[in-house]
């Protein structure tokens, strides 16, 4: 059974990237037929799709976040990881990794990370 | 950017009675619509997807049914377990996935 495991700081500063890491276990993420993805949750709001990646490293954003994201692969570590620049207060949130296939949608989800963007 | 819009976004039921959360979507979605559950502090949990199709192991007692713009989250018979927040997500590969505002649903 696939767990995937969200690492990473809990505090960005503003203007700074955050740089996020999915840990998959269970399964390879090289040859999987799954994209990688990610979503947050601001506090007490909903959900918002960030983007995934294919292991081939094919990706796919959110346009409204586009210019600030950047997803990419390690196959050889069985991880994904994300990249958003120029962060503000409006980004903070819980930060969830997550397996997305087109049958299905995301299926399989880590527990999320807690991400503060302060001063 | 497709809209996905749920009602009530607050429902007070009790344990055994029948529950319906309803999601609308801008446009066209034809039946590629997924349905989560959600505790606090947890993950959301995958119910549905495509429209009816039910996730194993979720209890039967959570159906979904609609295409189009408009979809239904049914739970037959509530126990004390569904009580959380529902989101239903709309997987249209031609405009970027998006969520409903979710529906709470709370024990009365």
């Amino acid at each position: 059974q696939l767990q995937l495991q969200e690492s990473g700081p809990g505090l960005v500063k503003p203007s700074e990237t955050l740089s996020l890491t999915c840990t998959v276990s269970g399964g390879s993420i090289r040859g999987s037929s799954y994209y990688w993805g990610w979503i947050r949750q601001p506090p007490g709001k909903g959900l918002e799709w960030i983007g995934y990646i294919y292991y081939s490293g094919t990706t796919y954003s959110n346009p409204s976040l586009r210019s600030r994201v950047t997803i990419s692969v390690d196959t050889s570590k069985n991880q994904f990881s994300l990249k958003l620049s120029s962060v503000t207060a409006a980004d903070t949130a819980v930060y969830y990794c997550a397996t997305y296939s087109g049958d299905y949608s995301f299926d399989n989800w880590g527990q999320g990370t807690q991400v503060t963007v302060s001063s | 950017d497709i809209q996905m819009t749920q009602s009530p976004s607050t429902l007070s039921a009790s344990v055994g009675d029948r529950v319906t959360i309803t999601c609308r979507a801008s446009q066209s979605i034809n039946s590629w619509l997924a349905w989560y559950q959600q505790k606090p502090g947890k993950a959301p949990k995958l119910l549905i997807y495509q429209a009816s199709s039910l996730k194993s192991g979720v209890p039967s007692r959570f159906s979904g049914s609609g295409s189009g713009t408009e979809f239904t989250l049914i739970i037959s018979s509530l126990q004390p377990d569904d009580f959380a927040t529902y989101y239903c997500q709309h997987y249209n590969n031609f405009s970027p996935y998006t969520f409903g505002q979710g529906t709470k649903l709370e024990i009365k």
